[in-house]
């Protein structure tokens, strides 16, 4: 089966500029994440969607940061302005169910490099 | 909060050496406890222990879950350099999310 897929790989701006990610999931996942991670920590979720509605987004800067997932299927990620604190790998990350029972399968990842 | 504590952060071994990862956590009303390898790129996942699965064997790899003292353990046996990566262990409670450690990172020397 074909995995996550996620685009593009590796993005630089400039700070204040914006950014947008781009997330397939794995046929069928019902449920899709995004996560941050910045380099030496562990993944941090920032939205968890099941189908096209919001799960959890309690972590999400909502000052800056959104995210949408039209249809159930694709989703993207944007931050407007970015800022420098925002360089790190944003993976996206999909699943069967989203319950507990379901473990998360990631795509490879955009890294986001914030000058 | 749920709280995810791996060690060490770091690991050097050669090949062959047995090594042993530890994760505690702190979650409300635990469901599940997962183990992912994370090379470049995505983290892929390895093993999941719940209450009704608290040991989990894979080849040289293996996992055990402490429910009563709130830790896991990822064992691997006979080291290869393939094995170099970050360990992330994850943990998801009552909230579904799913809360990661910062990782171990392994290093196997030939």
């Amino acid at each position: 089966e074909a995995g996550v897929a996620q685009s593009p790989r590796y993005k630089i701006i400039e700070k204040r500029q914006s950014v947008a990610f781009w997330c397939n999931p794995i046929s069928g996942h019902a449920t899709l994440y995004w996560y941050q991670q910045i380099l030496g920590q562990g993944p941090k979720l920032l939205i968890q969607f099941q189908n096209n509605g919001v799960v959890d987004d309690s972590q999400l800067p909502k000052d800056r940061f959104s995210a949408e997932r039209l249809k159930g299927v694709d989703s993207t990620l944007k931050i407007q302005p970015a800022k420098l604190e925002d360089s790190a790998v944003y993976l996206c990350a999909s699943s069967l169910e989203g319950g507990w029972n379901s473990p998360l399968h990631f795509g490879n990842g955009t890294r986001l490099t914030v000058t | 909060e749920d709280k995810v504590v791996q060690s060490p952060l770091s690991l050097v071994v050669h090949e062959g050496d047995t090594v042993t990862l530890n994760c505690s956590y702190e979650v409300t009303n635990f469901r599940s406890l997962l183990w992912y390898k994370q090379e470049k790129k995505a983290p892929t996942f390895l093993f999941m222990l719940t209450s009704s699965g608290i040991e989990k064997k894979s080849g040289r790899l293996s996992s055990i879950l402490d429910k009563k003292e709130l830790f896991s353990i990822l064992n691997i046996t006979a080291t290869q350099t393939g094995d170099s990566a970050v360990y992330l262990c994850a943990v998801q409670g009552g909230s579904e999310k799913l809360v990661f450690g910062k990782g171990t990172k392994l290093t196997v020397n030939p």
